[in-house]
């Protein structure tokens, strides 16, 4: 079955403390695996897109990177204004979107 | 700027009331989606629409109802058929045609649907 799982679900940190978020998928002929910010209130805000196993692209304290069975969202030291919902997304074969039940960030000052 | 836009922001629905929320995108895709959102859960897909004139049923479809008149609307109506419609609905859209910078999703800000 085609699923996408993020760990923890929660995580809180103090700025400063850096750490990593888990996405783990098992979909047939990945089609991209994507990183979104979602606030509370309001539309995922998208991130990243990775392709193929070893890639990474970073965007300010964000790092993404991906294997073949997994992507980590890598948070260098976090600031309060980091505190989100982060998703993590893919495709199936059939090209319907899989999302991630999301793992709710808190940076505390 | 290129986005998309729900509307309204916030909605109020009798019991045995119909409503239509709004979603309209300026970014010339092809494809559109309307998820719901439950507090502390994922989003679950409820129509989604590849081209004009055309849609298609989405996991939890029952109680609603979609058209696609035009490529940069994609209305949703929420009938009195739907049990527990008070969630937050979010639209988004995509443009296949682009090859992998395609396959992005962008989303609209979502609006809030709550029975009273």
């Amino acid at each position: 079955e085609d699923q996408v799982t993020q760990s923890p679900e929660a995580l809180r940190l103090q700025e400063g403390e850096s750490s990593s978020l888990n996405c783990s998928y098992t979909v047939s002929g990945l089609r991209g695996l994507f990183w979104y910010r979602q606030d509370p209130g309001k539309g995922p805000e998208f991130l990243f897109t990775l392709y193929s196993a070893g890639e990474e692209k970073e965007k300010e304290r964000l790092k993404a990177t991906l294997t073949k069975k997994e992507s980590f969202l890598h948070i260098t030291a976090p600031k309060p204004e980091d505190s989100a919902t982060y998703l993590c997304v893919t495709y199936n074969q059939g090209g319907k979107l899989i999302f991630g039940q999301g793992t709710e960030l808190s940076v505390k000052p | 700027d290129g986005g998309i836009t729900q509307s309204p922001k916030y909605l109020f629905r009798k019991e045995g009331q119909n409503v239509t929320l709004s979603c309209e995108q300026n970014l010339n895709h092809d494809a559109m989606y309307w998820y719901r959102q439950d507090p502390g859960q994922g989003l679950r897909l409820i129509y989604y629409s590849q081209i004009v004139n055309d849609f298609q049923k989405g996991d939890i479809a029952e109680g609603y109802s979609v058209s696609r008149e035009k490529k940069e609307s994609f209305p949703l109506t929420v009938t009195s058929a739907q049990k527990n419609p008070t969630a937050f609905y979010l639209c988004a859209s995509r443009n296949p045609g682009q090859g992998s910078s395609g396959n992005t999703i962008y989303f609209g800000e979502g609006s809030w649907l709550t029975v009273v």
